[in-house]
């Protein structure tokens, strides 16, 4: 069965800390993957990776995808208390049809 | 402007009733989609429809009926409602999946049953 999971379940660190949330999977028909933040509403797009070994950036964010050992990690330096959220990591499946097979989340919380 | 619409953002409601949560997107996207996430943030998969046409449907009970008057609009219907329905529901849409992966998500519906 496919499956995308994420550690740890939940993180709590102080501002200026830097984290990086884990995110394994076993998917046939990999096409993807990609990072998502949900604060209290929809999950917002932050990443989407096709290649190993490539590093993503957007300011303190940053992601990276080895598609050998079937993992991706999501890096957070110089955390601030917006940027506690769930960090959701989604597989895109495609054969005929396509479909994001989501991991369970990290709860992260920044504290002042 | 909001890309991918939701009505009702919450909904409360009794067993055994019959209801709808409706979804547009202004992004002219291809494929729209709808997710079920749990107490526990667990987002899954329930159906998919690209230009109108169903393409996925994840082992979702048959209470549950999607309809898609046009591909900007993806509306769910669920009947007979149970106490294990209650969730937040998402729609997402995309560009042809075959082009870009990334899916645009709503605002959510939370859905409770008493």
């Amino acid at each position: 069965e496919d499956k995308v999971v994420q550690s740890p379940l939940s993180l709590v660190v102080h501002e200026g800390d830097t984290v990086t949330l884990n995110c394994s999977y076993e998917v046939t028909n990999f096409r993807s993957l990609l990072w998502y933040k949900q604060e209290k509403k929809a999950p917002t797009f932050l990443f989407m990776l096709t290649s190993s070994g490539i590093e993503k950036k957007s300011g303190r964010l940053s992601s990276i995808l080895d598609k050998k050992e079937l993992f991706s990690i999501l890096n957070i330096t110089a955390t601030q208390t917006g940027d506690s959220a769930v960090y959701l990591c989604a597989v895109g499946w495609m054969d005929s049809s396509y479909k994001l097979i989501f991991g369970s989340g990290t709860r992260l919380l920044v504290r002042p | 402007d909001t890309a991918v619409s939701q009505t009702p953002k919450y909904l409360v409601t009794q067993m055994g009733n019959d209801k709808s949560i409706k979804c547009e997107q202004n992004l002219g996207h291809d494929t729209m989609y709808w997710y079920k996430q749990d107490s526990k943030k667990f987002l899954k998969i329930m159906f998919s429809y690209n230009n109108k046409e169903l393409i996925i449907n994840e082992t979702v009970p048959n209470r549950f009926s999607p309809k898609s008057p046009d591909k900007a609009h993806l509306n769910l219907h669920i009947n007979s409602l149970e106490l294990g329905d209650s969730a937040v529901y998402f729609c997402a849409s995309s560009e042809n999946p075959r082009l870009s992966n990334e899916q645009f998500f709503g605002p959510g519906t939370r859905l409770t049953v008493l």
